[in-house]
């Protein structure tokens, strides 16, 4: 059974950092593209960073890049996403996700249950 | 990057109505794209995916159709346990951008 379990989320100042974590199990990390979508209170979805099944090639959306970085430990089947410069408008809810692939063509199956990250003074 | 439009916005219908949401991309992507249910205080769940096909255990009065640009997802017969955010997304590469969210409600 494909699980994932977000942590490292809290309170922190703007300008401050943050890692945030996901454990999967049931697959490997070398399986599949992995995702981070985040969800501001009250608001939509937002695609923020992806690592690739191969080669573990990434994506960040601009509003991110430069500031974000994911990354994964093979060896532990641990997603992660490093946030640095963080922003009043980066309070969310970051849910990792994984699913299908068709080339770069991945559509989002399997959800965790998300980490609330707050930055405020 | 491409960009997805959904209407409407909100909407209100009876139990059993039918119910149509649309979700327009603004560049062609083919048939990727996925429909996703999203209720109160949980997390998203994926209904539908490659524009049509029915994700496993998804109810069958949930259908989705389009290619290209113009898609819709629609209820055949609204139940009260839709009542939820529903999102498209394109997932013709990255960044793999989502509609701005439809929200059902029950009249």
């Amino acid at each position: 059974e494909v699980q994932l379990v977000e942590s490292g989320g809290g309170l922190v100042q703007p300008g401050g950092s943050l890692r945030l974590s996901c454990a999967a199990s049931g697959f490997t990390l070398t399986s599949t593209t992995m995702h981070w979508v985040r969800q501001a209170p009250g608001r939509g979805l937002e695609y923020v960073s992806a690592i690739s099944s191969f080669g573990g090639g990434t994506y960040s959306v601009d509003s991110v890049k430069g500031r974000f970085s994911i990354s994964r430990d093979i060896s532990t089947n641990m997603l992660y996403l490093q946030m640095g410069s963080l922003r009043s408008e980066d309070t969310a809810v970051y849910y990792c996700a994984r699913g299908p692939c068709n080339s770069d063509n991945c559509y989002l199956s399997d959800w965790g249950q998300g980490t609330l990250v707050t930055v405020s003074s | 990057d491409i960009h997805m439009t959904q209407s409407p916005s909100s909407l209100s219908a009876s139990v059993g109505d039918r119910v149509t949401i649309t979700c327009r991309a603004s560049q062609g992507i083919s048939s990727y794209l996925a429909w996703y249910q999203q209720k109160p205080g949980k997390i998203p769940k994926l209904l539908i995916y490659a524009a049509s096909t029915l994700q496993s255990g998804v109810p069958s009065r949930f259908s989705g159709s389009g290619s290209g640009t113009d898609f819709s997802l629609t209820i055949s017969s609204l139940q009260p346990e839709d009542v939820a955010t529903y999102y498209c997304q394109h997932y013709s590469g990255p960044p793999r951008t989502f509609g701005q969210g439809t929200m059902v409600e029950i009249k």
